[in-house]
């Protein structure tokens, strides 16, 4: 049972490049998240997926789109990357939106140069 | 800006001994999550606790959750050195839409 698979898991860009992050589950689950996390902010989402089909800004969401795929797979974009995108980005699921717990994946260290 | 925040920010204690951490939010919330994070890693979920719970166990994990005060503790009892990790709480808002937001963590070594 793999969770919540991400890849990749380094990746370094030059300024202006573009990338698409991906994640996908086996739980299936209803609700995907992405996430950034950076030193001394905590983790800071960017975009969920309340259910397939539907997508939503969280609180850091300028610079990227999302696209939910199917049910298991929820991607991350960055159209034209930037030094402050640099951070480590997790992606997680949840059986639902109220009240439960959140798995995570192993995280996509992201530097752009 | 952050819903909850942890305190301490770190904290290194002995193998053996207890480790305390709080957490304390500012709006009310439907239920609150402990997540622990081991370094270069993802966050492994560790217990929840509804709002209309005040206590909650699970193995040597003990959370309390005070809505009154906005805050919650995690209480690990006889720490070991595989505890050394970053604790997050995360908070679920009330209201038809759970935003969870997470802390800035607290960092805790176990020193054998």
């Amino acid at each position: 049972n793999a969770g919540v698979t991400q890849t990749p898991k380094f990746q370094v860009l030059k300024t202006g490049q573009s990338m698409t992050l991906q994640c996908a589950q086996d739980m299936n689950h209803n609700s995907m998240y992405w996430y950034r996390q950076d030193p001394g902010m905590g983790l800071r989402l960017i975009y969920y997926s309340a259910s397939e089909g539907t997508t939503d800004k969280g609180e850091v969401p300028n610079g990227y789109n999302v696209s939910r795929l199917n049910k298991r797979e929820f991607s991350l974009r960055l159209e034209s990357a930037a030094p402050s995108q640099t951070s480590v980005y997790f992606c997680a699921s949840s059986v639902r939106q109220q009240g439960a717990e959140a798995f995570f994946g192993q995280g996509t260290r992201l530097t752009v140069v | 800006s952050q819903q909850g925040e942890e305190d301490p920010q770190a904290l290194s204690i002995q193998e053996g001994e207890n480790a305390t951490m709080n957490c304390s939010y500012k709006t009310s919330i439907n239920n609150l999550q402990w997540y622990r994070q081991n370094s270069g890693r993802g966050l492994v979920h560790l217990i929840l606790i509804r709002s209309n719970e005040r206590e909650k166990h699970s193995g040597r994990l003990r959370v309390t959750l005070d809505t009154s005060k906005k805050s919650s503790s995690l209480l690990i009892t006889a720490s070991r050195a595989a505890d050394t990790a970053s604790y997050f709480c995360a908070t679920g808002n009330s209201g038809g839409y759970q935003k969870v937001t997470f802390g800035i963590g607290t960092k805790l070594q176990v020193i054998p």
